[in-house]
């Protein structure tokens, strides 16, 4: 199994550029999460999906979309890029479920400088 | 906003220490993870603790969460290089299945 994996790796973007995070798992996940991460101040969330079909608005969605039209995929999208959303961005996935021992499970990240 | 503090931000220490790294918050949790992370990788999971006054141990880690639920406190004993690493600490509210992650303690062990 790959567990969670996240393309691409790395991405230097012009200001007003966009485009697509994704993030694929292969551990039948009902959830999965997408968080940023910035010196300093840990994770946090952007968007999550509880199941195929359905997202939420995490702490930070601001200028970000997404969509899960597969179960296994997670898309982070960025319409118009800008230097604040310069970041390292993860992907998460757990199981289904409100049990409060359930692990998250992360892909390696994808670091974004947008210039 | 529920906030989670980690204490402290940085740690440089000699191998064979100890240290502890706290992780606070105003907010109740119904359970609270712990999290390593290595340069260039995600996160990945130590321990959750679910019951408060819970004490966890994972070798030569030790996790504890608070009667109240709003803190926890990891301790490392004769702390190791392959200790070294970001700790995160997460929480989780009751009935949700998001988490709050804490602002991260980064710890160096030199050999």
């Amino acid at each position: 199994n790959a567990g969670v994996t996240q393309t691409p790796k790395f991405r230097v973007l012009k200001t007003g550029q966009s485009m697509t995070l994704l993030c694929a798992q292969d551990m039948n996940h009902e959830y999965m999460y997408w968080y940023r991460q910035d010196p300093g101040m840990g994770l946090r969330l952007i968007h999550y999906s509880v199941g195929e079909g359905t997202t939420a608005k995490g702490e930070v969605p601001d200028g970000y979309n997404v969509s899960r039209l597969k179960k296994q995929n997670f898309l982070l999208g960025l319409e118009s890029a800008a230097p604040s959303q310069t970041s390292v961005y993860f992907c998460a996935s757990r199981l289904y479920g409100t049990g409060r021992s359930y692990e998250q499970y992360f892909g390696p990240g994808t670091r974004l400088t947008v210039t | 906003t529920q906030l989670l503090e980690q204490s402290p931000q940085f740690l440089s220490i000699q191998e064979g220490e100890n240290l502890t790294v706290y992780c606070n918050s105003s907010s109740v949790f119904s359970s609270l993870q712990w999290y390593r992370q290595e340069p260039g990788e995600g996160p990945v999971l130590l321990v959750t603790v679910v019951t408060g006054g819970e004490v966890k141990k994972l070798k030569r880690l030790t996790f504890q969460f608070g009667d109240a639920r709003k803190d926890s406190s990891l301790h490392i004993t004769a702390a190791q290089p392959g200790d070294t690493g970001l700790y995160l600490c997460a929480g989780a509210t009751s009935g949700t299945y998001k988490y709050i992650f804490g602002t991260g303690t980064r710890l160096k062990v030199l050999a």
